[in-house]
């Protein structure tokens, strides 16, 4: 049972701005959505996280959707260096813990 | 220099011999996870841990064991490992469960022959 689905892969012209969606149409109201990427096999960076509000730092901007059922991450001027795999992600609280889903993320390449 | 650190980097060994995969972390954090990652499958949460002696199951529990005596350090135990336990691994902490960024390691590539 996926709690976040993403597209497989992404293209993005280098200079634009690369829009990547998220489904987590399962998520519950205390349940933050985070997102991360990886570039090649290295430890996934983190990037952006959110609850409810729109949040923007110096990487990337966050847009979730009113009901939150889905999110777009969003890299205002993309370079060849953001070529990487994007997850999302939704932490879900179980009995008091907290357990991360990682979907099985998007394969973002910008073209020169 | 803040980080995650992982041990051994690169590890090859037979079905059935006990391994152990340290992971250490020096940014005095709460919150300590393990990951698997398998081609098509994304990350996979194994085990975490919300303090000290405090551990609890992620997705994909089976065959392993934690154990969190330390702040710094959570050691991923392999009793008997098999070689559906091959596969890239990472050890990740936080500074609290929620609401903040979680530090990966550089990750440990296990294979069990």
């Amino acid at each position: 049972d996926a709690k976040t689905t993403q597209p497989p892969s992404m293209d993005c012209a280098e200079g634009r701005a690369a829009n990547l969606p998220c489904n987590h149409s399962t998520i519950s109201g205390n349940e933050y959505v985070y997102w991360y990427r990886q570039i090649h096999s290295q430890g996934p960076q983190y990037i952006i996280h959110g609850l409810k509000n729109n949040e923007t730092n110096e990487m990337a901007s966050l847009i979730i959707t009113e009901d939150r059922k889905s999110s777009t991450l969003i890299l205002p001027h993309a370079t060849l260096r953001d070529t990487a795999v994007y997850y999302c992600i939704v932490r879900v609280v179980i009995w008091g813990g907290n357990q991360f889903y990682f979907g099985t993320g998007t394969s973002l390449t910008v073209i020169p | 220099e803040a980080q995650v650190t992982q041990n051994p980097r690169y590890l090859i060994t037979v079905t059935g011999k006990k391994l152990t995969v340290t992971c250490s972390q020096n940014m005095n954090h709460e919150y300590m996870s393990w990951y698997r990652q398998d081609p098509g499958l994304g990350l996979r949460q194994i085990y975490y841990s919300m303090n000290v002696e405090v551990t609890d199951k992620g997705d994909v529990p089976e065959g392993y064991k934690v154990s969190r005596k330390e702040k710094r350090n959570f050691p991923l135990i392999l009793e008997s490992p098999s070689p559906n336990q091959t596969s890239l691994y990472f050890c990740a902490s936080s500074l609290r469960s929620g609401g903040v960024e979680q530090y990966f390691g550089p990750g440990t590539r296990l294979t069990v022959t």
